[in-house]
């Protein structure tokens, strides 16, 4: 099974501060994801990169970037976090168009702007 | 663009009833369809897939949905409920020509005893 591991399960950051979130697959997965997930919003699709330094905005890109310097790390950030950037961020990997488009999901980070 | 939307937000049923949850979703391109499932305090894990052939397709703890595409749905369903499919439930879809995998925003379900 594909294991896909996220660095913090919580985090509290104040306003302002940079915040990095990272994500680490273990099953050579070409694609990973970043989404954030809210109440009544559902998971919203912020960054994906479907090859090592490749990405591709998802529907909420303003106020994060991420990095992929190597296959199986994605990292979000968030330049100046601020309050409206409170969330559960998800990453997913997933094999790509070359193999099983399913993507498996971590646990999530809780990430508290205050 | 692609987007997939849910209808019903909180749903709240009995046990033994049915279920049937909606998902319709907007692509005119050929699609990979997906139903996921986050139970409380658990990270989201994979209910069923629709990736092509027969359209009613089966997933885990028996739960089937059939993909309908003259309507552009993919509706999950459930002959009997059980208190412990007391979840929120995701359609997500993700188009054959890119990785990009969009999610609705979820139907909640709750399951009283």
């Amino acid at each position: 099974d594909v294991k896909v591991t996220q660095s913090s399960r919580y985090l509290v950051k104040r306003t302002g501060e940079k915040v990095f979130l990272e994500c680490v697959q273990d099953m050579d997965h070409e694609n990973m994801f970043w989404y954030r997930q809210d109440p009544g919003l559902g998971l919203r699709l912020i960054y994906f990169s479907y090859d090592v330094k490749m990405k591709e905005k998802g529907d909420i890109p303003e106020g994060y970037s991420v990095s992929r310097e190597k296959k199986e790390r994605f990292s979000l950030i968030l330049e100046s976090a601020s309050t409206n950037q409170t969330s559960m961020y998800l990453c997913a990997s997933s094999a790509g168009t070359s193999g099983s488009p399913r993507a498996d999901f971590g646990p999530g980070t809780r990430l508290t702007v205050t | 663009a692609q987007s997939v939307s849910q209808h019903n937000h909180h749903v709240i049923l009995s046990e033994a009833a049915s279920l049937e949850l909606g998902c319709n979703y907007s692509y005119g391109g050929t699609v990979n369809l997906f139903w996921y499932v986050q139970y409380p305090g658990q990270h989201l894990q994979l209910l069923l897939k629709y990736f092509s052939g027969d359209p009613l397709v089966k997933g885990i703890k028996g739960f089937e949905a059939e993909f309908i595409k003259s309507k552009f749905s993919f509706n999950l369903r459930k002959p009997s409920v059980q208190w412990s499919d007391t979840a929120e439930y995701f359609c997500a879809v993700n188009a054959r020509n890119t990785d990009k995998l969009i999610f609705g925003t979820g139907t909640r379900l709750q399951v009283f005893p």
